[in-house]
């Protein structure tokens, strides 16, 4: 395995931009999972993906936020008009089945 | 939803140490993971355990499905154990869902 890998691992983006993330997860997991996390909180769950199909969507995520993931491959997250209550650090988790999940890096969101 | 709760939220403890962490869930979850997150903000899994005892080294694991808790074991700590430590409950649905951790600082 090579691992959960997200780019950009910054982004400084002034309010109003759109910004997209990418994730390439772990090669033949079904699962792909986004989540937010700000300073001393858990993970906050966004949304998830099996295979290509995004099966459930947080009530949280305003209709700013998209995802997608073509081909059930990599995933790109999306948000336009972006405000400053939108910095974060914003994760990605793989995983297969049932089984553990693998988280990247992240990309560290700040907009200014 | 599902509720996740941890405890204690803040843990200090000198080297050598042992301590447990517990988590709550409030409904029946499929799986229960434990995660650490180092001071460089990387989540590593630790643990995948629905149900029974796992161990890992210093570490182990244990998830009580019927009484609805998980605990985790760490045992003569060391100052690389430094971190938050999140217990992650997969609902019925697709959700997996965070508590809001368990942060650890081990003094030499």
């Amino acid at each position: 395995d090579t691992g959960v890998s997200q780019n950009p691992r910054h982004k400084i983006t002034k309010r109003g931009q759109n910004v997209t993330f990418r994730c390439d997860p772990i090669s033949e997991h079904n699962r792909l999972y986004w989540y937010r996390q700000t300073l001393g909180q858990g993970p906050e769950f966004l949304t998830y993906f099996q295979n290509e199909a995004q099966l459930e969507k947080s009530r949280l995520l305003s209709d700013r936020f998209s995802a997608e993931r073509p081909k059930g491959s990599f995933s790109t997250l999306e948000i336009q008009r972006t405000e400053q209550g939108d910095s974060a650090m914003y994760l990605c988790a793989s995983g297969r089945g049932l089984e553990k999940l693998f988280f990247g890096s992240g990309t560290q969101l700040s907009v200014l | 939803g599902i509720q996740v709760e941890q405890s204690p939220p803040d843990l200090i403890l000198q080297e050598g140490a042992n301590s447990t962490l517990r988590c709550n869930f409030s409904d029946s979850v499929n799986n229960l993971q434990w995660f650490h997150q180092n001071p460089w903000g990387q989540l590593i899994n630790l643990f995948y355990i629905p149900s029974g005892t796992k161990q890992n080294g210093r570490l182990s694991a244990t998830t009580v499905a019927t009484e609805r808790y998980s605990l985790l074991y760490i045992s003569s700590s060391q100052t690389t154990d430094s971190g938050v430590y999140f217990c992650a409950a997969l609902t019925g649905g697709f959700k997996t869902i965070f508590g809001a951790g368990t942060r650890l600082f081990v003094k030499a």
